[in-house]
C-alpha cells in the first residue's frame, strides 16, 4: 500500500503559468482533500471531494480548480499561477464520506511561483 | 481563518520530560484531532477525541477535551528526541454535512533535546 501519493514533489512556475498537481490514494477512500500550508501556519482547506463525483470549495478556493477523476484520483489545477500561491500543497483522504475518521496525508508538493 | 489557536507556539524540553500543548477553538465540533508533522513531511494522525468524550489515551499520548471552554490539550509523557516535530490540532465541525472538513490550528513546534 503506497497510501496517498502526490506528484510532483517540487515545482517552480513563473507568474501566469498553469499546472496540475496530481494526487492518488490506494486505500479505497471516499473523501479526498486539498490543503495548502504556508510558513508558520496550519493547513487551510482549498477544495474537497466528499465522494466520487462531487467537489466543493473549502476555505481558500480562489485561483484553483479541482477534478475528482475517479475514486482514486483528485487533481488540483492552478490556471494562472500567482506568487501568493507559493506554498506547500497537501492532499489527504479519508475512508468515510461522512462522520468520524482520521485523514491520511500525502508527502506534499512544494510550489514556488516567481 | 484559523479555527484553532495553539499554545505555546514553541516548546523546548529535555528527553524524559512531559510536553503539554493546548488548543482552543471557536465553534461547535463533532470531534477534535491531533496530528504530528515532521520537518518537510506530511501530517500523521495521532488521536481523535469525540465531542462527547472528555479524555482519551493512546500509548504515551493523553488528550483532554473541554467543550464548555472550547479547548483541548495534548500531553506527551516521557518524551523522546524522536518526538521532535510540529503538532497540530484540527477540528471537524458540528453538523452532519461537515464531510470531514478539518480546520487546523497554527501548530506547536516541539523540540526534545537528548
Amino acid at each position: 500500500n503506497a497510501g496517498v501519493t502526490q506528484t510532483p514533489k517540487f515545482q517552480v512556475l513563473k507568474t501566469g503559468q498553469s499546472m496540475t498537481l496530481q494526487c492518488a490514494q490506494d486505500m479505497n477512500h471516499n473523501s479526498m482533500y486539498w490543503y495548502r500550508q504556508d510558513p508558520g501556519m496550519g493547513l487551510r482547506l482549498i477544495y474537497y471531494s466528499a465522494s466520487e463525483g462531487t467537489t466543493d470549495k473549502g476555505e481558500v478556493p480562489n485561483g484553483y480548480n479541482v477534478s475528482r477523476l475517479n475514486k482514486r484520483e483528485f487533481s488540483l489545477r492552478l490556471e494562472s499561477a500567482a506568487p501568493s500561491q507559493t506554498s506547500v500543497y497537501f492532499c489527504a483522504s479519508r475512508a468515510l464520506a461522512g462522520g468520524l475518521g482520521e485523514q491520511f496525508f500525502g508527502p506534499g508538493t512544494r510550489l514556488t511561483v516567481l | 481563518s484559523q479555527q484553532g489557536e495553539e499554545d505555546p507556539q514553541a516548546l523546548s524540553i529535555q528527553e524524559g520530560e512531559n510536553a503539554t500543548m493546548n488548543c482552543s477553538y471557536k465553534t461547535s465540533i463533532n470531534n477534535l484531532q491531533w496530528y504530528r508533522q515532521n520537518s518537510g513531511r506530511g501530517l500523521v494522525h495521532l488521536i481523535l477525541i469525540r465531542s462527547n468524550e472528555r479524555e482519551k489515551h493512546s500509548g504515551r499520548l493523553r488528550v483532554t477535551l473541554d467543550t464548555s471552554k472550547k479547548s483541548s490539550s495534548l500531553l506527551i509523557t516521557a518524551s523522546r528526541a524522536a518526538d521532535t516535530a510540529s503538532y497540530f490540532c484540527a477540528t471537524d465541525g458540528a453538523g452532519g454535512t461537515s464531510y470531514g472538513k478539518l480546520t487546523f490550528g497554527q501548530g506547536t513546534i516541539l523540540t526534545v533535546h537528548p
